[in-house]
């Protein structure tokens, strides 16, 4: 079945750090561009990065850039986020999802892990 | 970077209805645009690409179109199942950037 499953949310206090996983299966994950876009409490969505299928090309939000870092893992059909520095405001549940293969949209997402900083 | 305004943020509307969700661009992003459909507590759903491409398996009810700044998704003869909150979002440059969202109640 082709799907992505994240894992590694959690609660965390402000200026601690989480990482968090995203596995993929069913199809060649090493061929696509993969992203994460987040959500907050009843708010829209936001693009926060994305990584090309060899890692070459590698971009962020500004929101984040600087406190987070993408990363994958070909070889693990797996894909990363490291979150430090992390903020009141980085509260949202976290999607990765995968490219087409006709350009930057993404039909296939995974269910999301949630992200909470509090303290 | 590019903004995205949707309009309206509601729209409340009946079964059967046709109803069309308007999109604009800051500056012109040609015809990279995308709309997705999300339901509360799910992952978005990929609707349409490159501003007027249905995407396999969605219902040929829903059709996009547009080019430069602004676009429109349309959805002809409105059912239960599409009751949700749409997104638009740009793919012509980094950041993507999404617009805020319209979500449509029932009436």
């Amino acid at each position: 079945e082709v799907q992505l499953v994240e894992s590694g949310g959690g609660l965390v206090k402000p200026g601690g750090s989480l990482r968090l996983s995203c596995a993929a299966s069913g199809f060649t994950f090493s061929s696509y561009t993969m992203n994460w876009v987040r959500q907050a409490p009843g708010k829209g969505l936001e693009w926060v990065s994305s990584i090309s299928s060899s890692s070459n090309y590698i971009y962020y939000a500004d929101s984040v850039k600087g406190r987070i870092t993408i990363s994958r893992d070909n070889a693990k059909n797996s894909l990363y986020l490291q979150m430090n520095s992390l903020r009141a405001e980085d509260t949202a549940v976290y999607y990765c999802a995968r490219d087409s293969l006709t350009g930057t949209t993404w039909p296939l997402w995974g269910q999301g892990t949630q992200v909470t900083v509090s303290s | 970077d590019i903004q995205m305004t949707q309009s309206p943020s509601t729209l409340s509307a009946s079964v059967g209805d046709r109803v069309t969700i308007t999109c604009r661009a800051s500056q012109s992003i040609s015809s990279w645009l995308a709309w997705y459909q999300q339901k509360p507590g799910k992952a978005p759903k990929l609707l349409i690409y490159r501003a007027s491409s249905l995407e396999s398996g969605v219902p040929s009810r829903f059709s996009g179109s547009g080019s430069g700044t602004e676009f429109t998704l349309a959805i002809n003869s409105l059912q239960p199942d599409d009751f949700a909150t749409y997104y638009c979002q740009q793919y012509n440059s980094y950041p993507l950037t999404f617009g805020g969202g319209t979500k449509v109640e029932i009436k």
